[in-house]
């Protein structure tokens, strides 16, 4: 299995600021015949099922705030939100779909 | 808007089987693109993809889960279905099911159901 590890564990931020999350797999998710990085990410408020928030490492799900930003390729991957709001108080998944699904192990987001 | 529904039993006792169900509403579960999929999280801990489902009944599973676990589908019902045996403690989890795009990312979610494994 292609196993997932998510930095940093937990992060307190300052609304308005910058938040990054970054995720990292054990081999690589590039799938060379159609260049395309099998990463998906995920936000998950208390209570609730987890939110596709982007795919394909970089694609905004449809409704998804344009603060929210994927990026890399290979095994190196980011999750930027661009403007911390308060709703966006969560825990962030990652999750490749390049093989057997796993799932990162996930960060803690926090207003500082 | 698609909505997915998770039923079953809260509690299961050890050694017995684990059975839930999903109903799929605001959309036909024989839609071309999708796959259907559970996937678990135990309390305070990450997400464990249990396996899928195609309409046309072609499954597969976790290989850590695979020996314990049937899925199946229902398409007159719009339902699909989750068998897991031989339950421990170690099941207890909140269950979802998901929609789940081409077997890539899970578009639609369940709210969840908590099933705790205890005597």
């Amino acid at each position: 299995d292609i196993v997932m590890t998510q930095s940093p564990d937990s992060l307190a931020v300052s609304l308005g600021e910058r938040a990054t999350i970054n995720c990292k797999s054990s081999q690589s998710v590039l799938y060379s015949s159609n260049n395309k990085n099998y990463l998906a990410w995920y936000q998950q408020k208390p209570g609730q099922p987890p939110k596709l928030l982007i795919y394909w490492a970089s694609t905004r799900e449809s409704g998804v705030p344009d603060r929210f930003s994927g990026s890399g390729s290979g095994t190196d991957f980011t999750l930027t939100i661009s403007s911390l709001q308060a709703e966006d108080v969560a825990v962030y998944y990652c999750q490749q779909y390049y093989s057997t699904i796993t799932f990162g192990p996930g960060t803690k987001v926090d207003i500082k | 808007q698609v909505q997915l529904q998770e039923s079953g039993p809260g509690l299961v006792k050890p050694s017995q089987t684990l059975s839930l169900t999903c109903t799929v509403s605001g959309g036909s579960i024989s839609s071309g693109s999708y796959y259907w999929s559970w996937i678990r999280q135990p309390a305070g801990k990450g997400l464990e993809w249990i396996g899928r489902i195609y309409t046309s009944g072609s499954t597969n599973y976790n290989p850590s889960l695979k020996s314990r676990v049937t899925i199946s589908v229902d398409t007159s019902k719009n339902q699909f279905s989750l068998k897991l045996s031989s339950v421990t403690a170690a099941d207890t989890a909140v269950y979802y099911c998901a929609r789940f795009f081409r077997a890539y990312y899970f578009d639609y979610w369940g709210q969840g159901t908590l099933v705790t494994v205890s005597s």
